[in-house]
């Protein structure tokens, strides 16, 4: 299975400060069909897992533009550029590329 | 709005087994693959299972192989999980998730259902 590692595992963010997560994966996540299939997810404290991010860098529906993927390969980065409130939590990356899906171990957004 | 609204969890002695539900709405549910995704306590998220469109086709976890069962009946948009033989490392809340094809992504989840095994 492929496994997808995230750094660091734990964040500590002022309100407006920019932040990085990282999620490197154990093999290309490029498709044969030329898609790389790697999305990110949040979840808020007491909350199911909501879709931030699909395909690298698309930003789902209602998803704030502070919010950005990029990355290729192995190696994606989820942006926050200027960390509000509602941003706490846990994010995740997660590749479907491969069989089966695998999700990151997460990465804990919290306030400093 | 997508709606997914999941029922039959509980306390569940090793060894005996349970039924999940998942009620859909909001969209048309036989047009999705869908999928039961885990969470064990304090821990992070795991694929359980998926079945397509039609649910012709399963796909399963090796940990779960033979003792979980994926369905589901499109005449009444909703999704099953059987669950026999529960070990305690079962233990987890369970989310019902949408698929989508294009991004082949989990882009909706129910609010979850929680499954203890333990005697």
């Amino acid at each position: 299975d492929v496994v997808l590692t995230q750094t660091p595992p734990t964040l500590s963010a002022t309100i407006g400060q920019s932040v990085s997560i990282s999620c490197r994966s154990s093999q290309s996540l490029l498709h044969s069909n030329g898609n790389t299939y790697l999305n990110w997810l949040l979840q808020r404290p007491g909350q199911p897992p909501q879709l931030l991010i699909y395909l690298v860098s698309r930003l789902e529906s209602g998803v704030p533009n502070r919010f950005s993927g990029s990355g290729s390969g192995t190696d994606f980065t989820l942006k926050i550029s200027g960390v509000e409130a509602e941003d706490l939590g846990v994010y995740y990356c997660v590749q479907s590329t491969h069989a089966p899906p695998t999700f990151g171990g997460g990465t804990k957004l919290e306030l400093k | 709005e997508v709606q997914l609204v999941e029922s039959g969890g509980g306390l569940v002695q090793p060894g005996r087994s349970m039924k999940l539900s998942c009620a859909a709405s909001g969209f048309t549910f036989s047009s999705f693959p869908m999928a039961w995704v885990r969470q064990a306590p304090t821990k992070g998220l795991e694929w359980v299972a998926t079945i397509s469109t039609s649910g012709g086709s399963t796909y399963y976890r090796d940990s779960v192989k033979g003792r979980f069962t994926i369905s589901r009946d499109n005449a009444k948009s909703t999704l099953y999980l059987q669950m026999n033989s529960l070990r305690s490392e079962d233990t987890a809340t369970y989310y019902c998730t949408r698929v989508d094809r294009l991004i082949r992504g989990f882009d909706y989840w129910g609010q979850g259902v929680m499954v203890t095994v333990s005697s």
